[in-house]
């Protein structure tokens, strides 16, 4: 039973550039989160995904988009990158919109030069 | 505002002892919490949830305190071991019906043989 997958694991980009992060969801569930975690902190939620459309969103702007497929995996992208952007991004599952546990894939390390 | 926060930042104890993690949380509106453990290079990992209309919760070596009235949550570790050394954070669903996780900053548990 597949946990939550994310790729890249680690990247490198400079500033301006454009970057796609991948997630694959824990097998069962159809409600996809991405988190933001900076180093020494705890995770930030940016938004979330549930039947291919966005439901909620944190404070982030719009250069934050994402995307979810018919298969449940999303994306998150982010354009005209800048060096604050460097963290950790998490993807977590979960089944449905109710209270239930988010399930985390390891992240994706982006790194802005 | 929405804020989850922790009284200590580090905890150090000894293998076999009994851990408490404290964590204060400031929307009175949230109905549900959840702890996570995170080790170096992984997301977090699902421990143990508590919705608020309990005051405790149980599981495997660890409990889950819930006090509403100070707004306060507690995780605590029996006879901790060295491999329950990493840095805990405790969520609270700050979006009501719209699901959404708000983290405390996380306090690093160091266990010593």
């Amino acid at each position: 039973d597949a946990g939550v997958t994310q790729s890249p694991t680690h990247l490198i980009k400079t500033r301006g550039q454009q970057v796609t992060l991948r997630c694959s969801p824990k097998s069962g569930h159809d409600t996809v989160s991405w988190y933001q975690q900076a180093l020494g902190q705890g995770p930030q939620f940016i938004f979330q995904y549930y039947e291919e459309e966005e439901r909620q969103r944190g404070n982030f702007p719009d250069r934050f988009s994402g995307h979810q497929f018919p298969n449940y995996s999303s994306e998150l992208n982010v354009n005209a990158l800048l060096l604050g952007d460097s963290a950790l991004y998490l993807c977590a599952s979960t089944f449905g919109l109710g209270n239930q546990p988010q399930h985390f894939g390891d992240g994706t390390r982006l790194s802005i030069l | 505002g929405e804020s989850v926060g922790l009284h200590l930042p580090t905890l150090s104890v000894q293998e076999g002892d009994n851990s408490i993690i404290n964590c204060a949380y400031s929307n009175s509106a949230s109905d549900y919490f959840i702890w996570y453990k995170q080790e170096s290079g992984k997301g977090p990992q699902f421990i143990i949830d508590i919705r608020s209309n309990m005051d405790k919760r149980q599981g495997q070596r660890v409990t889950v305190l819930l006090n509403k009235t100070v707004k306060h949550l507690s995780l605590q570790i029996a006879a901790t071991q060295p491999g329950d050394s990493a840095v805990y954070f405790c969520a609270e669903n700050s979006g009501g019906s719209n699901y959404k996780l708000t983290f405390g900053k996380g306090t690093l548990l160091t266990v010593n043989p």
